[in-house]
């Protein structure tokens, strides 16, 4: 049973125009989001996170918006690069009390054309 | 990714043999974390630990595979008499604490099972 889900496994989007990554997930326990980006043969890098006492957090070009009666998360890069082109995961974590592992979605490759 | 360090990068052995990776993580930080990437997936959590204890390995398959993070040195995922199954991309974070902190990845270690 995936807890976090990335339904789009890939996206196309021209460069300087805006991506959009979307993410649900299904535990009202997660109280920790984040984002990251992976290369090929690299580990994941963190972008960005959010708390759920948030409903947006900004850093760059990079903006994660959370909308916890939906049980929905985004990642907006705008203007979109090609050095963007990457997977890109969405991990959630429980709150207090809980050991502190993430769960990742099974992320979203994303193609920004020149 | 710097920071974290993992090795080997890439492991290859034969079925029934053992494998060793390594984990150092960033300075300053006590908390360690193993996931597993298979093709196509998001990463599996599978084991948390601190400065010599294990705080949870509900996601490390109960044979075979073992976690250590001695008080000195790196933190050890082993995997006894590998399978063709255990093919995957083993991926450790570390973070300085358990909160609403971001886990930094390593670079993984690729096995690869003859």
């Amino acid at each position: 049973d995936q807890q976090v889900k990335q339904n789009s496994p890939s996206l196309s989007v021209q460069e300087g125009r805006i991506s959009i990554l979307n993410c649900d997930y299904t535990n009202s326990m997660f109280d920790y989001f984040l984002w990251y980006k992976k290369y090929p043969a690299e580990g994941p890098t963190f972008l960005i996170s959010i708390s759920s006492i948030k409903d947006k957090n900004e850093d760059g070009r990079f903006t994660v918006f959370l909308n916890k009666s939906a049980k929905h998360l985004s990642l907006h890069i705008v203007p979109s690069q090609p050095g963007d082109s990457a997977v890109y995961f969405c991990a959630a974590k429980e709150g207090p009390g809980s050991q502190g592992n993430l769960i990742f979605g099974k992320g979203t490759k994303l193609s920004v054309k020149p | 990714n710097a920071g974290v360090m993992q090795n080997p990068r890439h492991l290859v052995r034969r079925r029934g043999q053992e494998a060793r990776l390594r984990c150092s993580p960033m300075k300053g930080h006590s908390h360690v974390y193993w996931y597993r990437q298979l093709p196509e997936e998001g990463l599996k959590f599978m084991v948390y630990l601190q400065k010599e204890n294990i705080i949870d390995e509900s996601g490390m398959p109960k044979e075979r595979f073992s976690a250590e993070f001695p008080k000195e040195g790196p933190s050890i995922l082993r995997i006894q008499q590998v399978v063709r199954g255990d093919s995957a991309a083993y991926f450790c974070a570390s973070s300085p604490g358990q909160g609403r902190q971001p886990q930094h990845f390593g670079d993984g270690t690729r096995l690869s099972i003859l």
